[in-house]
């Protein structure tokens, strides 16, 4: 299995700001796999980390909006970049082991 | 990625068994049928999955058409920590290396009373 922690687990933040997320992970893992959760909705795949080359983005997320990094096998970050109320979401991390998709934690961002 | 349907929610009593539906005509012969929840404030967890015998583990039993086209989850005893999203999705078995997240729907939200 997995145990997946990310950081913060919430955030208040003002129009216009950054905010950097971190997934740590307790194994190496090829992919890390990074959603975003809208109040009330399903899980929406954001992009796949693949460790040493540019994260892959899905349809309507591009990178200048979410910059993505995975300097290792157990770590990546995932910036939400000027920051709309429309982002207020939950951001979750993941990975694939063994047939299994394992989640973080989420991390709770509202945006004033 | 194939669809699949699933009621928008259900509700049983606590300690009975919950079968939860899940339809996806358009199944290919390569896809998994995979099973996962989310409880509230967490992230979603892995529940169970098959190709097309029934499968059993320690949470729940997965009981698979014989033409696929559709799936049960079944809790035998419903608990109140049982309370959850239960998501059916399909995943191809090209993705079994992890190359290729997972595509949610909308999900059953299970209510259980006590």
């Amino acid at each position: 299995s997995a145990v997946i922690s990310q950081k913060p687990s919430r955030d208040i933040c003002q129009r216009g700001t950054s905010l950097t997320i971190q997934c740590q992970v307790d194994s190496q893992v090829t992919m890390m796999f990074w959603y975003r959760q809208q109040p009330g909705q399903s899980l929406t795949l954001i992009a796949t980390a693949n460790q040493g080359s540019e994260a892959t983005y899905e349809s309507g997320f591009v990178i200048d909006k979410f910059p993505i990094s995975r300097p290792n096998l157990t770590f990546s970050t995932l910036t939400v970049s000027n920051m709309s109320p429309e982002d207020s979401s939950i951001y979750l991390c993941s990975v694939h082991l063994a047939s299994e998709q394992f989640f973080g934690p989420g991390t709770r961002l509202t945006v004033l | 990625d194939a669809k699949t349907t699933q009621p928008n929610s259900m509700e049983s009593n606590e300690e009975e068994p919950v079968h939860l539906p899940c339809n996806h005509s358009t199944i290919s012969g390569t896809d998994y049928i995979h099973w996962y929840r989310q409880l509230p404030s967490q992230g979603p967890e892995y529940v169970i999955h098959g190709l097309t015998s029934n499968v059993n583990n320690r949470m729940a039993s997965l009981a698979i058409a014989e033409d696929r086209k559709s799936s049960t989850l079944i809790l035998h005893r419903a608990t109140l920590r049982d309370a959850a999203v239960y998501y059916c999705i399909l995943r191809d078995r090209g993705s079994g290396g992890g190359a290729d997240g997972l595509t949610f729907g909308k999900g059953t939200h299970l209510i259980i009373q006590p």
